[in-house]
């Protein structure tokens, strides 16, 4: 079964400084992973995905995420920080069965990041 | 384009009674999931459904059914609510080929006393 790990709870940055959100991922084969982003009190927003490709994935509102293979980890990257993007992050890992209309996604236990002004 | 929206926000039941969490998307995606949040724990699959008519268990389906009533429209029942069912319950939709990314409802808060 696959599992996906967020090693922090909570990320503290300063704004403007540059910003890293931890995932590593468990899976046999080629991984899909997924970053999602949660404000207070709303629903999961799709940030970026890594299917195939080039190792660094660019997303939504200046993230990115770099996919390592020998590391198994799919960090979540922004140059500059912003006191917005505080708010509730989820790595996510698709579903590798053969099912293909389940595709479900396990999810990380999610990291609180924190953009101080 | 709505997307994915959910009802009710929030819900207050008492142990032993039950209700129904709706959801529809207008996206014409044919697969539809529950999930439920709860602290510290990510997001855990309870029920999906790959098209109309057809549903299948998830990760955490005991004290839950669901009905896909046709394809915008995926309900998830809890027929005696538990103080152990109290989560945020989301629900996802995905277009089925070639589309990975799932998309997210805003959630309903459900409390159980």
């Amino acid at each position: 079964a696959q599992s996906v790990a967020q090693p922090e709870d909570q990320v503290n940055v300063a704004e403007g400084n540059p910003l890293t959100v931890k995932c590593t991922y468990s899976v046999s084969g080629n991984p899909y992973l997924f970053w999602y982003v949660q404000y207070p009190n709303r629903g999961l927003q799709f940030l970026l995905k890594y299917i195939t490709g080039d190792n660094l994935v660019k997303g939504s509102y200046g993230f990115e995420a770099e996919f390592n293979k020998s590391q198994t980890s799919f960090h979540l990257k922004k140059p500059s920080a912003l006191v917005s993007d505080s708010a509730l992050y989820f790595c996510a890992v698709r579903d590798m069965g053969r099912d293909t209309g389940r595709r479900a996604l396990t999810f990380g236990s999610g990291t609180r990041l924190q953009v101080q002004p | 384009n709505a997307g994915v929206t959910q009802t009710p926000k929030f819900q207050v039941l008492k142990t032993g009674q039950s209700m129904t969490l709706q959801c529809a998307q207008d996206m014409n995606h044919n697969s539809m999931y529950w999930y439920r949040q709860d602290p510290g724990m990510g997001l855990r699959l309870i029920y999906y459904s790959a098209s109309e008519g057809t549903t299948d268990k998830g990760e955490v389906p005991n004290g839950y059914n669901v009905s896909r009533l046709n394809k915008r429209e995926f309900s998830l029942r809890l027929e005696s609510a538990a103080p152990s069912q109290t989560s945020v319950y989301f629900c996802a939709s995905r277009r089925l080929a070639g589309q990975e990314t799932q998309y997210f409802g805003p959630g309903t808060r459900l409390l159980v006393l």
